[in-house]
């Protein structure tokens, strides 16, 4: 099994850039998450899809912040503008379906906005 | 989702069983307790889960007390690779609440 695929793995930008982050689930795997986790504010749920439909983006910060699944193999997390702020871990999770316990987590993108 | 506590951080002996606590009062019935880990510059991985009787896998053990208000994450032959932030986290099993709250968790050190 490759496990969840996150690319890529390092991100440097500057400030007012737009940042695409991608994320492959494992296959066969219905529900995909995307995290963020910084020293601050820890590891927070920003959005998940259920069979390529987002169930909730409460976790979403703000309107800068978008996220899309096409289909089943692929989803992207995306920043328009970036901002300093933005400077996290950015992690990709994926499990069999809701009904399932166990979520699996990707390597991360560890992004930095200057 | 209840609140859990968990001690900041911890040591243990190479070889030996480490133990890690985590308290949380105001479980409710239908929530579960999990156990995450996460290793540094890695993604969380799931260990263990539970409801009220006592789990055990290839990872781990997991005691729940009787009235559920803490459990014992016990790793039986603790090696180096253990080393790792331990999340417990309680979710209800509801269709919809996919969230899982992460804490701060314990730093688990292992010491040769």
């Amino acid at each position: 099994d490759a496990g969840v695929i996150q690319s890529p793995r390092h991100e440097v930008t500057e400030m007012g850039q737009e940042v695409t982050l991608r994320c492959k689930p494992i296959s066969g795997h219905n529900s995909l998450f995307w995290y963020r986790q910084t020293m601050m504010r820890g590891l927070e749920l920003l959005i998940y899809f259920n069979n390529n439909v987002p169930i909730d983006d409460s976790g979403m910060p703000e309107d800068r912040f978008s996220a899309k699944m096409p289909n089943a193999s692929f989803s992207t997390l995306k920043i328009q503008p970036s901002e300093p702020r933005d400077s996290a871990v950015y992690f990709c999770a994926s499990k069999p379906g809701l009904a399932a316990d166990t979520q699996y987590f990707g390597p991360g993108t560890r992004l930095t906005v200057l | 989702d209840a609140k859990t506590t968990q001690p900041t951080s911890m040591d243990c002996a190479e070889g030996r069983a480490a133990n890690l606590p985590c308290n949380h009062s105001t479980i409710s019935g239908n929530e579960y307790v999990y156990w995450y880990r996460q290793i540094h510059s890695q993604g969380p991985q799931y260990i263990i889960h539970g409801l009220k009787n006592n789990e055990t896998n290839e990872m781990a053990s997991l005691i729940i007390t009787e009235d559920r208000k803490s459990s014992t994450l016990i790793l039986p032959h603790a090696t180096l690779r253990d080393t790792a932030v331990y999340y417990c986290i309680v979710r209800a099993a509801n269709f919809g609440n996919e969230k899982l709250t992460f804490g701060t968790g314990t730093r688990l050190t292992i010491i040769p």
